[in-house]
């Protein structure tokens, strides 16, 4: 069935540093590919998203690509901030096959100043 | 000028007990999930109605029981409570035909005691 991979986390960076959360899924036909982020105590928002291959979705300084080869989106933003600490998903949905959006098990992000 | 508003927003109860927890959208869209969140912060879908019609049930216990009453509203009951039950509840709601993304509420913690 469809599924999503991502990096276990937690992941613990300073403030500006780089990062990266790597995602690779699985799934019959060309889904599309989103990720979510979760602040704490509250519920879901979308970062970004990306539907078709090699399309780049970005919002907020982050940037995920569409990898149709690697079956892979993953997250990146050049300087991370105290305020990114958030739980990050990557999901894919699949039009026309299961309906529903898959998503991967979460990585927790910790910027410190 | 909450988008997806859910109610309670903490719930505390005994095992055994039967509860409800309501989800409101006022962004029109046609189709609602319901979505469980475990302890490690784990996501997976419930059910889904789209235009008041169940079209996604994952194998969840039949003490779950989503009611409709319309396109706006997608409410939670659950029978005979058991302490597994315990997690964060989040209701979604998108728009079928224009976009696969979805929007969340701010969830509902739920603790069985």
């Amino acid at each position: 069935g469809d599924s999503v991979t991502q990096m276990e986390g937690p992941v613990t960076l300073s403030e500006e540093a780089f990062l990266t959360i790597n995602c690779t899924y699985t799934a019959t036909g060309y889904p599309s590919l989103f990720w979510y982020v979760q602040y704490p105590g509250e519920g879901l928002q979308l970062l970004l998203k990306a539907t078709k291959a090699d399309d780049k979705g970005s919002n907020k300084g982050f940037e995920a690509t569409y990898r149709k080869e690697t079956t892979s989106f993953h997250l990146e933003k050049g300087s991370v901030q105290v305020s990114d600490s958030a739980v990050y998903f990557c999901a894919l949905y699949l039009q026309g096959g299961s309906e529903k959006l898959v998503f991967g098990k979460g990585t927790k992000l910790t910027v410190n100043p | 000028d909450t988008a997806v508003s859910q109610t309670p927003k903490y719930l505390v109860t005994q095992m055994g007990n039967d509860k409800s927890i309501k989800c409101e959208q006022n962004l029109g869209h046609d189709t609602m999930y319901w979505y469980k969140q475990d302890s490690k912060k784990f996501l997976k879908i419930m059910f889904s109605y789209n235009n008041k019609e169940l079209i996604i049930n994952e194998t969840v216990p039949n003490r779950f029981s989503p009611k409709s009453p319309d396109k706006a509203h997608l409410n939670l009951h659950i029978n005979s409570l058991e302490l597994g039950d315990s997690a964060v509840y989040f209701c979604a709601s998108r728009d079928w035909t224009s976009t696969d993304t979805q929007y969340f509420g701010p969830g509902t913690r739920l603790t069985v005691l």
